[in-house]
C-alpha cells in the first residue's frame, strides 16, 4: 500500500523558478525521506528530516514537516532544466528496521 | 565507490514464462532491498534483507516471486510464472544498515506478453 500522496501530480515551470512540492501521509513516522527519479534511471536521496525535525536545507532544497497535519513540503529554489525528474517522499514507520513506503510522485518539468 | 549494479537492463518475455534478475549492492552493505516500481506509480517493497536473513517479505507474491542473496551479498529475484501485471521497473537498493539512505540500481525493466 502507498502512504504518501504528493500533489501536484504533475508541475511545470519556467527555468529559475521555484518549485513547491507537497506530501501528505495517514500514519505516525519515524522520519521522511524526498528522492528523484530521473527517467529511465533509479532513486537518488535527496534528503531526509526525521520527526522531531521541522524544517531541513540542503543546497537549493529546502523540507517542511508538519506532523500535526501528517504533511510535508520540498522546494526547489533557481529551478535548472537538470531538475526536469519525478520527485517522491517516502515515509518510513517502521520501529525496528527502515521500511520505506513511497508515494506516487510529483513530475516537475522545467522550461528553459 | 561503485553504485548498485543490476542486471539486465531490460527483459521482454511471454507470459507463463519465467525471468531473474540480478543485484549487487554496493560493497560493505548490509541491507539490501528490492522494489516493484508501475508505470507511474512509485516503489513498492516486495523484500528486504539483514545479510543473509529475511527482514521483511510481507508484500511479496510468494506464489510466484522468490528472492535469495545466500552468502549476504548478491541478489537474485525470480517470477515464475509471469503474469501481464508484473510488466514494471524492478529496483534494487542497498544501505549500510536498517536505518537511514538507501541506495538505489538504475532498475531491470520488464515487460511481459
Amino acid at each position: 500500500s502507498q502512504q504518501g500522496e504528493e500533489d501536484p501530480q504533475a508541475l511545470s515551470i519556467q527555468e529559475g523558478e521555484n518549485a513547491t512540492m507537497n506530501c501528505s501521509y495517514k500514519t505516525s513516522i519515524n522520519n521522511l525521506q524526498w528522492y528523484r527519479q530521473n527517467s529511465g534511471r533509479g532513486l537518488v536521496h535527496l534528503i531526509l528530516i526525521r520527526s522531531n525535525e521541522r524544517e531541513k536545507h540542503s543546497g537549493r532544497l529546502r523540507v517542511t514537516l508538519d506532523t500535526s497535519k501528517k504533511s510535508s513540503s520540498l522546494l526547489i529554489t533557481a529551478s535548472r532544466a537538470a531538475d526536469t525528474a519525478s520527485y517522491f517522499c517516502a515515509t518510513d514507520e517502521s520501529r525496528v528496521a527502515q521500511k520505506l513506503v513511497f508515494g506516487q510522485g510529483t513530475r516537475l518539468t522545467i522550461n528553459p | 565507490e561503485a553504485g548498485v549494479a543490476q542486471s539486465p537492463r531490460y527483459k521482454i518475455i511471454e507470459k507463463r514464462q519465467s525471468v531473474a534478475f540480478w543485484c549487487n549492492p554496493i560493497s560493505g552493505h548490509a541491507t539490501l532491498y528490492w522494489y516493484q516500481q508501475i508505470l507511474g506509480q512509485g516503489p513498492k517493497l516486495l523484500i528486504q534483507f539483514q545479510n543473509n536473513g529475511v527482514v521483511d517479505d510481507s508484500q511479496l507474491p510468494k506464489d510466484r516471486f522468490s528472492a535469495e542473496r545466500l552468502k549476504g551479498v548478491d541478489s537474485t529475484l525470480k517470477i515464475q510464472p509471469a503474469k501481464l501485471e508484473d510488466s514494471a521497473v524492478y529496483l534494487c537498493a542497498s544501505s549500510p544498515g536498517t536505518l537511514g539512505t538507501q541506495y538505489f540500481g538504475p532498475g531491470t525493466r520488464l515487460l511481459v506478453l
